[in-house]
């Protein structure tokens, strides 16, 4: 069973700071893998998604990599603003509808 | 990005009543859409897979007689919890998925059974 963890769980960072967030799967034989940001109370916004033949995705300050052969994606987010402030979210599709959540990081940009 | 409207955004009701959620896709068409529950501070739990004119797959331990779910158009899912009580308070959310493989999901709806 393909199994996604975040870390770190939480992060808090000064406003202006470029920062990463971290995603790992166990099993690299993947479709695609996809970001989502979640504000408090709402559902899912799609923020990036990576097929698996590639190898980044970028999207304004947002850059999200895909490493399946070490089970690893990252998604740098360049020059933080208050709202920025959310849960991020990644989720990794295996084959026909399988995805898989990961716990997701709670990220806190402080003006 | 594509757009799914779920409705209703906020719903209270009795323990013992029924209440339906529904789940459209605006701008695309669906043949799959899935509905989570999700947990204060927690991660998504998927709860079935929603398929266009057919039964939907449950996920292990989600009772299929509790969450009827009808998936009768390529733009509607809905999802209907019957026989609410107050451990069904909870928050539900739907995503659809278009033929890039691509998820997008609704807004969620909270669900508060008194």
């Amino acid at each position: 069973k393909q199994e996604v963890t975040q870390i770190p769980a939480a992060l808090s960072v000064p406003e202006g700071e470029n920062l990463v967030l971290n995603c790992s799967f166990t099993d690299s034989a993947i479709y695609n893998l996809q970001w989502f940001r979640q504000d408090p109370g709402k559902g899912l916004t799609s923020l990036l998604l990576i097929q698996s033949s590639q190898r980044e995705q970028t999207s304004g300050r947002l850059n999200a990599s895909l490493d399946k052969s070490s089970g690893r994606s990252t998604l740098y987010i360049a020059a933080s603003q208050p709202g920025d402030s959310a849960t991020y979210l990644c989720a990794v599709r295996r084959t026909g509808n399988q995805f898989y959540f990961g716990t997701g990081t709670s990220l806190t940009v402080i003006p | 990005g594509a757009v799914v409207s779920q409705h209703p955004s906020r719903v209270i009701c009795k323990s013992g009543t029924s209440v339906k959620i529904e789940c459209r896709s605006l701008d695309f068409q669906a043949t799959t859409m899935f509905w989570y529950r999700q947990f204060p501070k927690q991660s998504l739990m998927l709860m079935a897979t929603s398929n266009e004119g057919s039964k939907a797959t449950y996920e292990q331990g989600v009772e299929k007689d509790k969450f009827l779910i009808n998936h009768a158009s390529l733009t509607l899912s809905t999802l209907t919890v019957t026989s609410a009580h107050p451990e069904d308070s909870s928050f539900y959310i739907c995503s659809a998925r278009t033929t890039a493989g691509e998820l997008f999901f609704g807004e969620g709806s909270r669900l508060t059974v008194l």
